[in-house]
């Protein structure tokens, strides 16, 4: 079943922050975070995994919460270089952990003018 | 290093018409999964190939089908073309054992008419 993200657009200032958020029904295995600019692929920010193992680049942070199936994207100071479509994936759990398939929610449009 | 590779860059054909799609994925990635990605809409998983075998599937016809090499390469091939598979198909190449960090492809621009 397909994560729900919201805000579905945010507009922010240079320099402002920004909170994106995933919802599942589902019991997640891991949050997989991409950001995608117009007409590029989807770019690789974050992966959250059940346990609290996580991986990502340095200026992006996130939170698992494992109870309530949600996961945040935290945006601080943005900069006009995070303009894009914000994209959560979700695996579910399977029998030996993941289940391999990434299922994607419909993005959030993020825009940061100067 | 090398990334993930696709080609065509872009393609039209026409309805009822059969296409193949490829991927190299990037260098020591041995997982290549597809996804269709339509306009505005997040990447839809078509399904994933390791060791040559389809491991997993999404909701999908039987008309999507895939093949993966003994390089790690992998194609994608849809036959009887519908107008509704109109889409951007990407190609991400991931390694088992690690965590399941997705590089993408640029993707594939395919138009049915």
């Amino acid at each position: 079943q397909q994560p729900v993200q919201s805000p579905q657009a945010v507009i922010l200032r240079e320099g402002e922050d920004a909170v994106i958020n995933c919802s599942s029904s589902k019991a997640l295995y891991s949050v997989h975070w991409y950001r995608q600019k117009h007409g590029e692929a989807p770019v690789f920010l974050m992966i959250l995994l059940k346990g609290g193992e996580q991986k990502g680049h340095e200026k992006i942070s996130a939170s698992f919460n494992e109870k309530k199936q949600q996961s945040s994207l935290y945006l601080t100071a943005s900069q006009l270089s995070y303009s894009g479509t914000y994209f959560c994936g979700t695996e579910i759990r399977g029998s030996g952990g993941s289940n391999y398939k990434l299922t994607f929610g419909k993005g959030t449009l993020l825009t940061v003018n100067p | 290093d090398a990334g993930v590779t696709q080609s065509p860059t872009h393609l039209i054909k026409t309805r009822g018409q059969q296409v193949t799609l490829r991927c190299s994925p990037k260098s020591g990635h041995d997982t290549v999964s597809w996804y269709q990605q339509a306009l505005g809409q997040g990447p839809q998983f078509i399904f994933q190939y390791y060791e040559e075998e389809e491991r997993q599937r999404g909701n999908f016809p039987d008309r999507f089908s895939g093949h993966q090499f003994p390089n790690y390469s992998s194609e994608l091939n849809v036959n009887a073309l519908l107008l509704g598979d109109s889409a951007l198909y990407l190609c991400a190449s991931s390694l088992v054992g690690a965590l399941y960090e997705q590089y993408f492809g640029p993707g594939t621009r395919l138009t049915v008419t």
